[in-house]
């Protein structure tokens, strides 16, 4: 693995199926990060992690939740997906939240919810 | 919530200099970034400003006015792989990064 990936490339789902998106970043970044990206809305944060252990909310998390179980992976949950969920999902990492850390993305997960 | 503004379009020829503006109202401020993204691919690291003043590198400038609420992206020698989306985003005093909308700039030959 080199960098940040991201799992599956696209999915198409029936409303009120669960769905977890896979992130994995093997540059031992502390801070990941999960988007969502609509036309003409730009990247919104859903949930962030600071470290190992420990997440917060963005700025639209709701039907959405994460798990931060180790450094490397930061899936991001649909409990019961809706087609308002229907989006492209870019998970990203930076070295830490502050400072002038770059964030890194991933390829994107092409999400369509019927 | 934030308020990151910038132009939807603009169009370019080969070889010119486009300036794509941002302005910005948020709670508190640590930096600004600014990604390029082309079409279905993940956005991509510019540039970073915290304090005023311009930034260089390469072909690439980038400027600050934390007083005005304001940056510009400065693109210079146009090519035609410049075609993308850039986006401007803020990173407010909680440390999350909020983008504006982005803007697409199409290169003509």
């Amino acid at each position: 693995i080199a960098g940040i990936t991201q799992a599956p490339t696209s999915q198409i789902l029936a409303a009120g199926r669960r769905m977890t998106l896979r992130c994995t970043q093997d540059m031992r970044h502390n801070a990941m990060y999960w988007y969502r990206q609509d036309l003409g809305l730009g990247l919104r944060l859903i949930h962030y992690s600071n470290t190992a252990g420990t997440t917060g909310k963005g700025e639209v998390p709701d039907g959405y939740s994460v798990s931060r179980a180790n450094t490397d992976d930061f899936p991001l949950t649909l409990a019961s997906a809706v087609p308002s969920q229907t989006s492209v999902y870019f998970c990203a990492s930076s070295v830490e939240l502050a400072g002038g850390n770059e964030q890194f993305f991933g390829p994107g997960t092409r999400l369509t919810v019927l | 919530g934030q308020n990151i503004d910038q132009p939807t379009e603009m169009t370019a020829t080969e070889g010119a200099i486009v300036q794509i503006n941002c302005t910005y109202q948020t709670s508190g401020f640590n930096g600004l970034f600014w990604y390029q993204q082309h079409a279905g691919e993940a956005p991509t690291f510019l540039s970073y400003n915290v304090l005023d003043g311009l930034e260089e590198k390469g072909r690439f400038s980038s400027f600050l006015s934390r007083s005005k609420g304001y940056s510009y992206l400065l693109l210079k020698e146009l090519q035609m792989k410049d075609s993308a989306s850039y986006l401007c985003a803020v990173r407010d005093g909680d440390y999350k990064l909020s983008f504006g909308a982005g803007t697409t700039v199409t290169v003509r030959a």
